[in-house]
């Protein structure tokens, strides 16, 4: 059963305009949130977090929004670049941490 | 830089034969996981490890079993591969963030195909 769930498989972007990734979970004790972004044959990088305690959380052009109420998080991409083409996992841990939930991923291409 | 390599990097090999894949960490960081990641299903955990000889499974633990006889080092072991067992598979660790949370930083993969 999947607990974190990436319904957009791709997503393809001008240059400059912004990308929104979406992502849904359905564990509500799930209480930290992150994003990690992934280039072909390298591992998953860190990108952002979010924690429950906030609905939002900038670090430059990546923003995430995070919805309790509606379990659902979002990442903003402003303004998005060709590098930013790659696959994005969200994912999602409670308490102790011990496991991390990953959704399916996105893959967003941005378009020159 | 999570100080995480892996290896091998590639590795081709015949259904039923025994494959071992190391990951190794500088960071002497407690917990560390195994994943695949297969299109459509993102990462799957496999099996993690808690400390030394203290290991757990993960939702795909089926025809994998692993061992930590050193903090450095996650052995996955795949007792007789089968072609469902070709993917891609990465090696993590976990790392405590300043507010008390937790995130996971993964090692570059190996890339298994089993024939």
């Amino acid at each position: 059963d999947q607990q974190v769930k990436q319904n957009s498989p791709s997503l393809s972007v001008q240059e400059g305009r912004i990308s929104i990734l979406n992502c849904d979970y359905t564990n509500s004790m799930f209480d930290y949130f992150l994003w990690y972004k992934k280039y072909p044959a390298e591992g998953p990088t860190f990108l952002i977090s979010i924690s429950s305690i906030k609905d939002k959380n900038e670090d430059g052009r990546f923003t995430v929004f995070l919805n309790k109420s509606a379990k659902h998080l979002s990442l903003h991409i402003v303004p998005s670049q060709p590098g930013d083409s790659a696959v994005y996992f969200c994912a999602a841990s409670r308490g102790t941490g011990n496991q991390f939930y990953f959704g399916t991923g996105t893959s967003l291409t941005v378009i020159p | 830089d999570a100080g995480i390599t892996q290896s091998p990097r590639h590795k081709v090999t015949e259904t039923g034969t025994p494959v071992t894949l190391r990951c190794h960490q500088t960071e002497n960081h407690r917990y560390m996981y195994w994943y695949r990641q297969d299109p459509g299903h993102g990462l799957r955990l496999i099996h993690y490890s808690y400390g030394v000889k203290d290991t757990d499974k993960g939702e795909v633990s089926d025809g994998y079993s692993v061992s930590r006889s050193k903090t450095e080092d996650f052995l996955l072991t795949l007792e007789s591969a089968t072609s469902s067992q070709t993917s891609v598979y990465f090696c993590a660790i976990r790392d405590r963030t300043s507010g008390g949370y937790y995130e996971q930083y993964f090692g570059p993969g190996t890339r298994l195909t089993v024939t």
